[in-house]
């Protein structure tokens, strides 16, 4: 069974640019979950997609971050503009009616 | 506020030692807890649960937590760690199969 997969794995980005991140869950996971660590913090989170639907997104910073699941499948994170800040590792998860299962991470740095 | 607390942001333990990394919770009512690591340049992976059911949970790898509801701990142990355990730990925790909120993470470090 494949796990949660994220695209890219790094991306580097110069302040003002536009990146999209990219999640697939586990197939059947209704739902979808995004998590940032920026360095040396905790992991925080961002945001709870039921299928399609937001079900919570008190944790998106501001926005600049734009989060979209069409069709309840994979989702994406896009950040416009990024900014120094926004630099960490994004983790997208998955879960059915049992535990998280998180993918690899998106690092993204932003200089 | 739910919450997951790890005292200790890096531990440093022999190998073949016991290793125990900690964690405090302060959830109200039944909490869902987890243990997740995160190995270099890898992903998070799940270790361990505590829903309900025996205090001592067994894991992957070889790992335990134990669930202590007057200490709310719970912390994660292993018998005799390796070289190959070092990584990042995270204990978690979630009010039901829902949000899950991480604590700070503590670095593990095996020593050769």
């Amino acid at each position: 069974e494949a796990g949660v997969t994220q695209f890219p794995s790094h991306s580097v980005i110069e302040k003002g640019q536009t990146v999209t991140l990219r999640c697939d869950p586990i197939s059947g996971h209704d739902n979808l979950y995004w998590y940032r660590r920026v360095m040396g913090k905790e992991i925080k989170f961002l945001l709870h997609f039921v299928k399609e639907s937001k079900q919570d997104e008190s944790g998106m910073p501001n926005n600049r971050f734009l989060a979209e699941r069409t069709g309840g499948t994979y989702s994406t994170l896009k950040v416009q503009p990024a900014e120094l800040e926004d630099s960490g590792v994004y983790f997208c998860a998955s879960s059915g009616v049992t535990e998280a299962f998180f993918g690899q991470g998106t690092r993204l740095t932003v200089v | 506020a739910q919450s997951v607390a790890q005292p200790e942001d890096q531990v440093n333990v022999a190998e073949g030692n016991p290793l125990t990394v900690k964690c405090t919770y302060s959830v109200s009512g039944n909490p869902y807890l987890f243990w997740y690591v995160q190995y270099p340049n890898r992903g998070l992976q799940f270790l361990l649960k505590y829903i309900t059911g025996d205090n001592l949970v067994k894991g992957s790898y070889g790992f335990e937590a134990e669930f202590n509801k007057s200490q709310t701990s719970f912390h994660l142990k292993k018998p005799s760690a390796l070289v190959s355990d070092s990584a990042l730990y995270f204990c978690a925790e979630s009010g039901g199969y829902q949000k899950v909120t991480f604590g700070t993470g503590t670095k593990l470090q095996v020593i050769p």
